[in-house]
């Protein structure tokens, strides 16, 4: 669901760990979902996307994993670089193929 | 070289005043979208069209208005109506439909009104 009036999470990790960030989404007929990147000051960037007759697909240092019985998603990340700090949104299509956007994680590197 | 613009990315102006912010896309997109981030929040959808001379309220379009006579325009006007318009305004684009939900954004327009 939408964030309104509330602040982000906010997630450290050590540079060169892998980050773990989660999401729960409110619709169990979701079928198709997306992560998001957001970088301070820009618009969010595409990063992975997965359909719910899969429950993990892979791309380049991200993993995401679907968990279509408690309704929830995640997003790794591994070997965690400075370039990778942001803001990390879900958002699952609803019934209008609209998304529908979570909270959003604020994710922070430690050098 | 495709892509969704919006400007400028900085705007300042007085309480009272309406003011339009522009977004253009060249990806022959047929679904555009106005989102509203206040710091340190998700995004907040504002209104959204899926196909020309045709567009939808979202969740906070209580003073703002849009129009959308061209694919390739959506422009956003924040009325003097609307109470705390300073934020950080995205506009986005997609397929439409099942075509596709991956929804591309601008680079965002500040708006701080004072």
């Amino acid at each position: 669901g939408e964030s309104v009036g509330l602040h982000l999470p906010t997630l450290s990790v050590q540079e060169g760990d892998n980050s773990i960030i989660n999401c729960a989404y409110s619709n169990s007929a979701s079928d198709y979902f997306i992560w998001y990147k957001q970088e301070s000051g820009k618009g969010p960037q595409f990063i992975i996307d997965i359909r719910s007759n899969m429950d993990k697909r892979q791309g380049q240092r991200v993993t995401v994993l679907l968990n279509k019985t408690v309704k929830h998603l995640s997003l790794q990340i591994a070997a965690t670089q400075p370039g990778d700090s942001a803001v990390y949104f879900c958002a699952e299509v609803g019934s209008n193929y609209q998304l529908i956007w979570g909270a959003g994680t604020k994710l922070i590197i430690k050098p | 070289d495709g892509g969704i613009t919006q400007s400028p990315k900085y705007l300042f102006r007085k309480e009272g005043q309406n003011v339009t912010l522009s977004c253009e896309q060249n990806l022959n997109h047929d679904a555009m979208y106005w989102y509203r981030q206040d710091p340190g929040q998700g995004l907040r959808l504002i209104y959204y069209s899926q196909i020309v001379n045709d567009f939808q309220k979202g969740d906070i379009a209580e003073g703002y208005s849009v129009s959308r006579e061209k694919k390739e325009s959506f422009p956003l006007t924040v009325t003097s109506a609307q109470k705390n318009p300073t934020a950080f305004y995205l506009c986005a684009s997609s397929l439409a439909g099942q075509g596709g939900y991956e929804q591309y954004f601008g680079p965002g327009t500040r708006l701080t009104v004072t």
